[in-house]
């Protein structure tokens, strides 16, 4: 099945604050991670959880919580650049892989 | 410092030509990856190499195979390419293969087969 779950589409208005979930079933955690990807572009990364809580980089911050298996993506102050397909990826050990596994990405559409 | 390149950015194929995409990184990174990414979906691993003179099948592998030349390049090859082998394909490289190494992507090969 699925590992990780995401919504498929975000709409904000510039300036808003958006959230993005992501929700993972894994046997062994070892953190989750986000990647941005712009259209016609390759994924980068902007951050990886391993423990609970909030992690803070400039507008971008990321949430985990281990207990619910559930983490998010807080953009602030939206620009028109954010405008992205955002990606969570887990090590799934359910595949046996030493490799992450990405979800299917949520495309941010954001509006003036 | 390029980081990760790919060659070649854009490839049209007919039905049963092989080929191979070429990737190399130097950032000395132990690991290297190759994703392939449909429209709209997202990066669905091919194979990986944990470390030079290793590799693994990831979720998709099959029409394809691998080789980890040295540290620095990884190819895919295709043998018999398919129409339903068109994808965009992804090379990324880290430092390891650990949840929280990041990980580095190449520009993408673009490949349609006919």
């Amino acid at each position: 099945g699925q590992s990780l779950e995401q919504p498929s589409e975000v709409t904000a208005v510039e300036g808003a604050i958006v959230q993005i979930n992501c929700t993972y079933q894994t046997s062994g955690f070892y953190g989750l991670s986000w990647y941005q990807q712009h259209d016609g572009g390759a994924p980068t990364f902007l951050s990886y959880n391993a423990l609970d809580g909030l992690e803070e980089t400039g507008r971008f911050s990321s949430f985990l919580s281990r207990s619910d298996s559930y983490g998010y993506l807080l953009l602030q102050e939206l620009q028109m650049k954010d405008s992205a397909s955002y990606f969570c990826a887990v090590r799934d050990s359910t595949t046996g892989r030493r490799a992450l596994t990405f979800g299917s990405g949520t495309r941010l559409q954001v509006q003036p | 410092n390029a980081g990760v390149t790919q060659t070649p950015k854009f490839q049209v194929l007919k039905t049963g030509q092989s080929m191979t995409l070429q990737c190399a990184q130097d950032m000395n990174h132990n690991s290297m990856y190759w994703y392939r990414q449909d429209p709209g979906m997202g990066l669905r691993l091919i194979y990986y190499s944990a470390s030079e003179g290793t590799t693994d099948k990831g979720e998709v592998p099959n029409g394809y195979n691998v080789s980890r030349l040295n540290k620095r390049e990884f190819s895919l090859r295709l043998e018999s390419a398919a129409p339903s082998q068109t994808s965009v394909y992804f090379c990324a490289s880290s430092t390891g293969t650990g949840a929280g190494n990041e990980q580095f992507f190449g520009p993408g090969t673009r490949l349609t087969v006919l």
